[in-house]
């Protein structure tokens, strides 16, 4: 069983259709949720990080809220270079060398039309 | 800004070869860490060094070997390249364990 689910996996917007992504996670002591965004055959490249339930944070056309259970990535009127893979990892207490490490979501693949 | 780097963005090598892939950081991070990444499974979690020539197995160490001599400085080896080694190989760094992990741009590698 996937400890961090993304959904959907793959997402086609009109420009200017504002929409959610959704993170869930299973693990127990979060120490923190992080939204990266990465481009066909590049690295992913960092967005935010939250770190409790009711934490939101912003850039751009992009918003990220957290509860105890999952995170949501909201893009608000998008545009054609918003196009790309959102990931995210989380952060838990772990177990043995674990501690520290994030584990990552499988990804929703966002393409906004013109 | 941090900045990491990768030695190679795509690479190609035979079954058996020996395969070294580096990746050099500039901001004085404790910590790097290699990742692959395959369609399907996600990043997974190969290696990590939170100091200079320490070193800890990720979820999927096996076939692989790393290499930290410097602390801007981190190697993944592939011993004996296998086809079932052909990935995308990213390396990331973080200042302290538990924040903000920065990539690098990639190494995209074929095993034939």
């Amino acid at each position: 069983e996937d400890q961090v689910t993304q959904s959907p996996e793959a997402l086609r917007l009109q420009e200017g259709e504002s929409s959610s992504l959704n993170c869930s996670y299973t693990v127990s002591g979060l120490r923190g949720l992080f939204w990266y965004r990465q481009d066909p055959g590049k690295g992913p490249e960092f967005l935010f990080t939250l770190y409790s339930a009711g934490e939101e944070k912003e850039k751009e056309r992009l918003k990220a809220t957290l509860t105890k259970k999952e995170s949501f990535l909201h893009i608000t009127a998008p545009k054609p270079e918003d196009s790309a893979t959102y990931l995210c990892a989380v952060l838990w207490l772990g177990y043995g060398g674990s501690q520290g490490n994030l584990i990552f979501g499988k990804g929703t693949k966002l393409s906004v039309k013109p | 800004d941090v900045k990491v780097t990768q030695s190679s963005r795509y690479l190609v090598k035979r079954t058996g070869e020996k395969v070294f892939l580096e990746c050099v950081q500039d901001m004085d991070h404790e910590n790097m860490f290699w990742y692959r990444q395959d369609p399907g499974l996600g990043l997974r979690l190969i290696y990590f060094s939170y100091d200079v020539k320490m070193k800890e197995k990720g979820d999927i160490p096996e076939g692989y070997s790393v290499s930290r001599e410097k602390k801007e400085r981190f190697s993944l080896i592939l011993e004996s390249a296998s086809t079932n080694q052909t990935s995308m190989y990213l390396c990331a760094t973080a200042r302290d364990r538990g924040e903000t992990q920065y990539f690098g741009p990639g190494t995209r590698l074929l095993v034939l």
